[in-house]
């Protein structure tokens, strides 16, 4: 079946533009997670949603970074303003209900000039 | 310290050998612990799952879980060239909370 899917696959933008990322889960799975891996490092959790709303957010890194997520699918992750440290690949996963086993789409590379 | 250690190497081991990767963490409260493989600007890729401490057996796999020590492992049996890749621990609390809590990977090289 088909997998996590996230577009762009990559976006180079300039500091001080505003970038949005969009994850589209596995169908059913109403857990959804965003995490950012920069160069040489492991997994940044940002933030995670169960169906729409967000019990944990303690990830995001400034008030630039915010998401959403409608009908309890699609969700996009927003980067106000943008900064070089911003420059990163930013990855979703979802999960089924009550299961830890998160499926990894392939990530949108950012590049912040 | 990160709740989550994981030596980045690189790793390089000629094929057919056995290669073990591990981690080490300091919360208690985690449970669950899970293995995966990522490729070169590829998402990762779920690779082993376990539950509480234990072993399991997958194939060329075996992932070992000790709470006691905090200590977690990955065994590749007879290595294969495919198998080069970035090994990421994770682990989580439990099913109702949410996040993976990640190592910083292990840069692995079989070479023919």
């Amino acid at each position: 079946g088909a997998g996590v899917s996230q577009s762009p696959s990559n976006k180079v933008t300039e500091k001080g533009k505003d970038v949005e990322l969009r994850c589209d889960p596995i169908s059913g799975h109403t857990a959804l997670y965003w995490y950012r891996q920069s160069l040489g490092q492991g997994l940044e959790f940002l933030i995670y949603f169960q169906g729409n709303s967000a019990p944990d957010k303690s990830g995001l890194p400034s008030d630039r970074f915010s998401a959403e997520r409608t009908g309890g699918s699609v969700s996009t992750l927003t980067i106000q303003r943008t900064q070089q440290e911003d420059s990163a690949v930013y990855l979703c996963a979802s999960s089924e209900p009550l299961r830890d086993t998160q499926y990894f789409g392939p990530g949108t590379r950012l590049t912040v000039l | 310290q990160k709740e989550v250690e994981q030596d980045p190497g690189p790793l390089s081991v000629p094929e057919g050998a056995i290669v073990s990767l591990n981690c080490t963490y300091s919360n208690s409260a985690f449970q669950y612990f899970m293995w995966y493989r990522q490729y070169s600007r590829k998402g990762p890729e779920l690779l082993m799952y376990t539950y509480s401490s234990g072993n399991k057996e997958d194939g060329r796999f075996t992932a070992q879980v000790d709470k006691s020590s905090k200590y977690i492992s990955l065994f590749i049996r007879d290595s294969q060239p495919s198998d080069s890749a970035t090994y990421l621990c994770a682990m989580s609390r439990g099913s109702t909370l949410g996040r993976l809590y990640f190592g910083r990977g292990t840069q692995l090289t079989v070479w023919p």
